[in-house]
Parts: C-alpha cells; structure tokens; sequence
C-alpha cells in the first residue's frame, strides 16, 4: 500500500543544534516530494520540493533535503536550528496526476534555548 | 505569486446550522482544487478533490451529502458543511493546483478555517 512515514513524533534540538527530519515512502514509482511546516493554527508553507534532477534540494530558511531512490527516503535537514523553527513539519509525496498527496503524520519539533 | 486565500479564518456555529468555506486562487486560475481536514496534533487527511466545473470527488469515508463542493469557477471553491455537529470541528484547509508545467505537481495551500461547532 502506498505510505508516507515521518518515524519520529516529535524532536527536540537546542538551539544552534543540527537537524535532520526522517520520511519515507512506499510507492511503486519515484514520487514528487515535498517537506511543508506549520505553525500553530495556521496553514502549510512550503519549505522545499524535489521533481527530478539533483537529489540534494535547497529550499527556504536554510533547510535542505536529500532524496535517496534506494532508500525511499527524503529527510529533511538543517545545520543550525533557530528557536523561530520550532513547528510541525510534515513530509507530502505526489505522483504525477497530483491528485494523490499524501502527508505523512508530522513530526513536531522543540526548540530548547 | 501563487497565493490561495480562505475565508473565513474561523468560525463558531450552532449544531445543526450549515457553514460555507471558501477558498480562492488570487492570482493564478486553478483547475483543480483540494479540500483538507486537520484535526489536533494530526496530519492532513484528504477529504475531496475538485475539478472547475466538474463534480468533486470524495475520498473514502468522506459524506458527499455533508460537505458539500462547489467549483464554479477557476479561482473559487466552496465547502459547505450541513448540518454541522461537534465532531465536525476541525481545521478545514484548500489547497490549489493549475495543472501547468512543472507546477502542476505541486499544491498551493491555503491558510486554513478553524471551525468549532457549538
């Protein structure tokens, strides 16, 4: 069956600390993948997407992502974690139809000062 | 660019009233448009997709009769829920494609509507 998996519920970093989000999926063909954040009580913002090309993506406020075809995984990551990021993050994949998103069931993250 | 907007932010309502959500693409025509519900500390669930002019359609488990779509147009969607009880409240977000080039893989979203039913 098709899956998006993010294995960790929630994180906690200090601050300045690196981070590294897990996802990963079960499909049978290579996905558009996508990392969303949300902050309380608002909608999705978009952080970074992968379609084809180079697997190491760059997206917004210094996070990155890698997708690795053998692993099905496409973790979301940071060097250094500001106290503003603290959030839920959810990873999304979509097949070429667009109209499969699946998200995955969030990973919320602490920021410790 | 890309911008998708709901309205109304939140709302309160009586159990038994019907409530309509809107969502609009402001700045690029959206062929196909996708409604969400949220509930707490959960994940995004697919409720409908809709397609501009076009019935929409529910995913699994998803009441047709209760949350009602509309796509009347490219930059407006509409959800209705009737008869609104408490275990109707959630959070209710849209999102938009428009099905052009590389973006057509990718959903733009809206902010959200807290609804609470009373």
């Amino acid at each position: 069956a098709q899956s998006v998996t993010q294995p960790d519920i929630h994180i906690t970093v200090s601050e300045g600390a690196s981070l590294e989000l897990r996802c990963n999926y079960s499909y049978g063909a290579t996905p558009y993948l996508f990392w969303y954040v949300q902050s309380p009580g608002q909608g999705l913002q978009l952080l970074l997407k992968y379609f084809s090309g180079d697997t190491l993506v760059q997206g917004i406020k210094g996070f990155e992502a890698e997708f690795k075809r053998s692993q099905s995984s496409f973790n979301l990551r940071k060097p250094s974690v500001h106290w503003s990021d603290a959030a839920e993050y959810f990873c999304a994949v979509g097949l070429y139809n667009n109209n499969d998103m699946r998200f995955g069931a969030g990973t919320r993250l602490t920021v410790k000062p | 660019g890309a911008v998708v907007s709901q309205h109304p932010s939140w709302v309160i309502c009586k159990s038994g009233t019907s409530v309509k959500i809107e969502c609009r693409s402001l700045d690029f025509q959206a062929t196909t448009m996708f409604w969400y519900r949220q509930f707490p500390k959960q994940s995004l669930m697919l409720m409908a997709t809709s397609n501009e002019g076009s019935k929409a359609t529910y995913e699994q488990g998803v009441e047709k009769d209760k949350f009602l779509i509309n796509h009347a147009s490219l930059t407006l969607s509409t959800l209705t829920v009737t008869s609104a009880h408490p275990e109707d409240s959630s959070f209710y977000i849209c999102s938009a494609s428009n099905l052009q080039g590389e973006s057509s893989y990718e959903q733009y979203f809206g902010p959200g509507t807290r609804l609470t039913v009373t």
